[in-house]
């Protein structure tokens, strides 16, 4: 089955400062990797995914790497702001089976101002 | 244009009762994927529908579960009866086409089965 996990459940950086949540996956055969945030009292927010094909894509203040070797997964958050405060979950998708995401069980991001 | 919505936002239900579930997509999205979240786990697929077709239920976790989308529009999750380990946060989502990894999410059902 599919095996999504982060390597902490907790993270806490300081306003300004850059962030970096973790995550390993276990298949392989995955066509897509995707970060989601969710913030309290809503629902998980696409943010940015990676092909299978790719090690490295950027978005605004947000650079995903893939590690295929290491089946590793990242999402770097630049200048961390007090918005990007929540809960951050990783994802994988075979790609051509309509959406059925195997979720990671998510990092708790905290800023401090 | 309106986002996926979700009610209630909170139920709490004694176990063996039956508690329904609504998700209202996006309109126009064909797509509408049924999630839960136990707490403190990960958030797991339970089923997919394309239009009023279930497209894979897989998820779901056993026969008390019954989800429907007549008409293609909104869907219902029913829990008949719930048991305790049912307590978790249920998600709806939606989208336009398959294959996408952008799928638009629904602020969740949080029920509690006491």
């Amino acid at each position: 089955g599919e095996s999504v996990g982060l390597h902490l459940p907790t993270l806490s950086v300081q306003e300004g400062d850059n962030s970096i949540i973790n995550c390993a996956y276990s298949n392989s055969a995955s066509d897509y990797f995707i970060w989601y945030k969710q913030e309290s009292g809503k629902g998980p927010q696409f943010i940015i995914d990676i092909r299978s094909n790719m090690d490295k894509r950027q978005g605004q203040r947000v650079t995903v790497l893939l590690n295929k070797t290491v089946k590793h997964l990242s999402l770097q958050i630049a200048a961390t702001q007090p918005g990007d405060s929540a809960v951050y979950f990783c994802a994988e998708s075979p790609g051509d089976t309509g959406n059925q995401f195997y979720f990671g069980t998510g990092t708790s991001l905290t800023v401090i101002p | 244009e309106a986002g996926v919505t979700q009610f209630p936002s909170h139920s709490v239900i004694e176990k063996g009762q039956t508690v329904t579930l609504r998700c209202d997509p996006i309109s126009g999205h064909d797509n509408l994927y049924w999630y839960r979240r136990v707490m403190g786990k990960e958030i797991k697929f339970l089923l997919h529908f394309v239009k009023e077709s279930k497209q894979d239920e897989s998820g779901m976790p056993n026969n008390r579960f019954l989800a429907e989308r007549t008409g293609g529009t909104y869907s219902t999750l029913k829990v008949q009866p719930a048991e305790l380990e049912d307590s978790g946060v249920y998600f709806c989502a939606s989208s336009r086409r398959r294959g996408t990894t952008e799928a638009f999410f629904g602020q969740g059902t949080r029920l509690t089965v006491v």
